[in-house]
């Protein structure tokens, strides 16, 4: 079984700073995904940015990008020069090569941006 | 636009009256999931279908039931909806690609008293 462990409840940073949000995750797979997903208050789920199992570059999308320590079993989401519009709910999440396409998920971090 | 739409995004019901949510996706993907949001617990896997006419339980299946009649279409039903119920649901879609992201729809908020 897959899990996600996402240990900040809540975050508040000063706009224009970077900010990292962990995660951790735990499979006996080899070959996997792992996601991270935006949620804010209008309550709709948006795909940041994704890292294989096998990528041997960390991924990036603008000022998103993704930490991926394999050994650790971390897949930490950095946003550079943070701004206002940040402020929201992330879920880390994984899916595997075998079983059904499941995303498994963290709980999540509320983020918050501070002018 | 390619997109998920769920309907409808807010509903009201009382405990015992059968619902449906309806889900629909208009970029041909085989995969298609609900997933139920509650605070503290991140997003659980109701159901999930691999294409039409096969379906499968996730982790909290209980109470709820699916149908894939047709690829775009994969609709979830509360026979007798409770107050532990009382959720944000999400309809996903993806391609089977293990490296692409699914695509949510907008939510459903649902509340049973």
């Amino acid at each position: 079984a897959q899990k996600i462990t996402q240990t900040q409840p809540g975050m508040f940073v000063q706009e224009k700073e970077a900010v990292t949000l962990d995660c951790t995750y735990d499979t006996s797979d080899q070959s996997y995904g792992l996601f991270w997903y935006k949620q804010p208050s209008s309550g709709e789920m948006i795909f940041l940015i994704y890292q294989g199992s096998y990528d041997e570059q960390n991924a990036t999308e603008g000022r998103y990008s993704l930490n991926f320590q394999k050994a650790r079993k971390s897949a930490n989401l950095v946003i550079s020069a943070s701004q206002l519009g940040d402020s929201a709910m992330y879920f880390c999440a994984m899916r595997v090569v075998f079983g059904n396409e499941k995303l498994t998920f963290g709980t999540g971090t509320r983020l918050t941006i501070i002018p | 636009e390619a997109q998920v739409t769920q309907n409808p995004r807010y509903l009201i019901t009382v405990t015992g009256k059968k619902l449906t949510v309806t889900c629909s996706q208009n970029m041909n993907h085989e995969y298609m999931s609900w997933y139920r949001q509650d605070p503290g617990l991140g997003l659980r896997q109701i159901y999930y279908s691999m294409n039409v006419e096969v379906t499968d339980k996730g982790d909290v299946p209980e109470g709820y039931k699916v149908s894939r009649k047709e690829k775009r279409n994969f609709p979830l039903i509360l026979e007798s909806p409770s107050p532990n119920q009382t959720s944000l649901y999400f309809c996903a879609s993806s391609l089977q690609p293990m490296n692409t992201e699914a695509f949510f729809g907008q939510g459903t908020r649902l509340t049973v008293v």
